[in-house]
């Protein structure tokens, strides 16, 4: 099974920061890494899908990028609606599996 | 719109089972793999199971495998997940998550574009 290890599990931020999290997969997946935002008592939502590929409507502060097995989703000048737990997955071998969760929450 | 609502859910004794219920419309359903998926209370998200459009292509997180089935109608746009041998390690909100590839095997290196509210399924004797 792959496994997918998000950094940090949580972070503190402050309205307005730049916010990286990192996902590793623990073999190689492609580009097949999707990533999705989840607020409290609401189901996941997605952001980007295929590494980069941000969803229509989701605002241009959210992007995404890969280096070789690590991926990375980054919120510039984080916004008071982005607080909430970001996963992510992969796609590209069963089990699909999804990272571990980091929190935002605010500073 | 899309829309997906999951029911069944409940409290049931462990080794018990109990059967989800996913409802779809504002798709065409049958083009679509859907998926299973669930969070135990405070933790993260967890892979069930999946399955084809045409529901020839099924797989199951190892956790599950044996226990649960995933089935669809595509009739009746709806699909289904049989939970049987219940443990306090299956209580967690189940939500069903439709996949974003067009005529979709349950493993398409897609994303799961739309989700269901979820279903509490509660484990306790």
């Amino acid at each position: 099974d792959i496994q997918m290890t998000q950094s940090p599990s949580s972070l503190s931020a402050s309205v307005g920061d730049r916010v990286t999290i990192t996902c590793r997969a623990s073999q190689s997946i492609s580009n097949y890494l999707n990533w999705y935002q989840q607020k409290p008592g609401r189901a996941p939502y997605l952001l980007i899908h295929g590494t980069s590929g941000l969803r229509s409507g989701v605002p241009s502060r959210f992007s995404g990028t890969e280096s070789g097995t690590a991926f990375t989703l980054t919120i510039d000048s984080l916004q008071p609606e982005d607080f909430a737990t970001y996963y992510c997955q992969q796609t590209y071998s069963s089990p699909l599996t999804f990272g571990g969760g980091t929190k935002v929450e605010i500073k | 719109e899309v829309q997906l609502v999951e029911s069944g859910g409940g409290s049931v004794q462990p080794g018990r089972s109990l059967r989800l219920s996913c409802a779809a419309s504002g798709f065409t359903f049958h083009d679509y793999a859907m998926h299973w998926v669930r969070q135990a209370p405070g933790k993260a998200l967890e892979w069930v199971a999946g399955i084809s459009w045409h529901s020839d292509n099924i797989g199951y997180a190892d956790s599950v495998k044996g226990r649960f089935t995933i089935s669809r109608d595509n009739a009746k746009n709806s699909l289904y997940l049989q939970m049987n041998s219940l443990t306090t390690d299956d209580m967690a909100f189940y939500y069903c998550a439709k996949d974003s590839v067009w005529f979709g095997e349950f493993i398409s290196h897609g994303y799961f574009d739309h989700w269901g509210r979820g279903t509490l399924v509660t484990v306790s004797s």
